[in-house]
């Protein structure tokens, strides 16, 4: 079946602008989760979507959000791009329950200029 | 939220077994122990799960003493591709994504 498909995959903005990301989840599950990678502070949670609400949100600021859709696929958003936020933004879907595996994309690489 | 500490990195030369042990003292009933492994510029890849004793697949094994306060990622017979990181997680996703706390990892780096 197909995996996670996350797009863009590499994007480029400048301080200030916002951005947003997309995921599709694998089909059938129903959890999609946020991840923002960077070299210093590694694999970060940002937040996690079950059946269209946030169930679970990491530490950070209120620039970053992300909705779902009824058909599971997720978007989150960055306002007022800072320099800081240049990092691999990973998404991952799982059904949400149980022991469970997540199921990467393979991220979407931001750049701020 | 269970969190895990492992080397931050090892050494190996091919074709050698590789042992990657990770410490997760307060580990809870309800947790499960899972590996992922990532290579740069893309997103982890699940490796292996377990909640006791031994589990083996196709790629590694994976080793959990009776107490479940450690456990044992095993990858015999390393190659240059298996050069990657390597994370321990412990959790379920019972109650979210977010119980799943991925650390920094082992960087494992295969020599020819």
């Amino acid at each position: 079946k197909a995996g996670v498909t996350q797009t863009p995959r590499y994007l480029i903005k400048t301080r200030g602008q916002q951005v947003t990301l997309s995921c599709s989840p694998i089909s059938g599950h129903r959890s999609v989760s946020w991840y923002q990678q960077t070299p210093g502070q590694g694999l970060q949670f940002l937040f996690e979507y079950f059946s269209e609400t946030q169930r679970n949100k990491g530490n950070f600021p209120g620039r970053f959000s992300g909705r779902q859709f009824s058909n599971s696929r997720s978007e989150m958003n960055v306002s007022t791009l800072e320099l800081g936020d240049s990092a691999l933004y990973l998404c991952a879907s799982s059904r949400g329950e149980g022991t469970g595996e997540l199921f990467f994309g393979e991220g979407s690489r931001l750049t701020v200029l | 939220l269970a969190k895990t500490t492992q080397p931050i990195s090892m050494d190996s030369y091919e074709g050698q077994e590789v042992n990657i042990t990770c410490s997760h003292n307060n580990i809870a009933t309800n947790d499960y122990i899972t590996w992922y492994q990532q290579f740069p510029s893309q997103g982890p890849r699940f490796i292996i799960q377990g909640y006791k004793t031994k589990v083996t697949n196709e790629v590694a094994s994976l080793f959990i003493p009776a107490d479940r306060k450690s456990s044992t990622l095993s990858l015999p017979r390393v190659s240059l591709s298996d050069t990657a990181v390597y994370y321990c997680l412990v959790g379920s996703l019972q109650t979210g994504a977010n119980n799943l706390f991925f650390g920094t990892g082992t960087r494992l780096t295969v020599i020819p």
